[in-house]
């Protein structure tokens, strides 16, 4: 059993279409982050959310922590071509350091 | 703009044969992690570091792997003898751990690792 469930697994659309990934878990975490793959690299954070119910915003990305801090989604606005990669979640340990990551979401948006 | 390095990037080997992977990490950061990536079981962390000492090496196959830090730039693992199903993409990561937060990992770009 998966500690963190990331939903869909896969994705295709087209540039231009919104769309909303999915990071759930019956546990509660004291922080959640978000990480984009791209193909032959590896993962780059793109935010950290500690408050239930925060709302950031990376321009076309929006990340929101549930209000029981359970949860997490990432919406993207207008999807580019270059918004393709895999995007993971991840909860870590303030003692450790040591991050635990989702299976991720495998996104392909289509020019 | 400082960056996680890792060499080789590509290593292809024969079954049996040893294989190490190097990590420099960022200069400065106190953690390094290992991590390897399989389309079966996504990122799983193998081993890691904070100051040099090793913290946790749970996720190791014990009996073939071995990860060390002989300094502050350098960071290796190691299989020995290597399997097939050793195939996958490795990763280094470094990190400077705060007393009362949650670490922003830094990746390098990995060594894809196949083995004949």
């Amino acid at each position: 059993t998966q500690l963190l469930e990331q939903s869909p697994q896969f994705l295709s659309i087209q540039e231009g279409e919104n769309l909303t990934v999915y990071c759930n878990s019956s546990s509660v975490f004291s922080s959640l982050q978000w990480y984009r793959q791209e193909p032959g690299e590896g993962p780059v954070l793109l935010v950290t959310v500690v408050t239930g119910g925060e709302v950031k915003k990376l321009k076309r990305l929006t990340f929101q922590f549930g209000d029981a801090r359970k949860d997490s989604s990432l919406h993207i606005t207008a999807a580019q071509p270059g918004d393709t990669g895999l995007y993971l979640c991840a909860v870590g340990s303030s003692n450790t350091g040591k991050l635990i990551f989702g299976q991720g979401t495998t996104l392909q948006v289509k020019p | 703009d400082a960056r996680v390095t890792q060499t080789p990037r590509h290593k292809v080997t024969e079954m049996g044969q040893e294989v190490t992977m190097r990590c420099q990490p960022i200069l400065g950061h106190n953690t390094v992690f290992w991590y390897r990536q399989t389309m079966m079981q996504g990122l799983e962390l193998l081993a890691y570091f904070r100051n040099r000492a090793p913290l946790d090496d749970s996720g190791m196959p014990k009996d073939r792997f071995s990860a060390e830090m002989p300094d502050a730039t350098l960071a290796t693992l190691k299989i020995q003898p290597s399997e097939p199903r050793d195939s996958a993409v490795y990763f280094c990561a470094s990190g400077l751990k705060g007393p009362e937060r949650t670490d922003t990992q830094y990746f390098g770009p990995g060594t894809r690792l196949t083995v004949l």
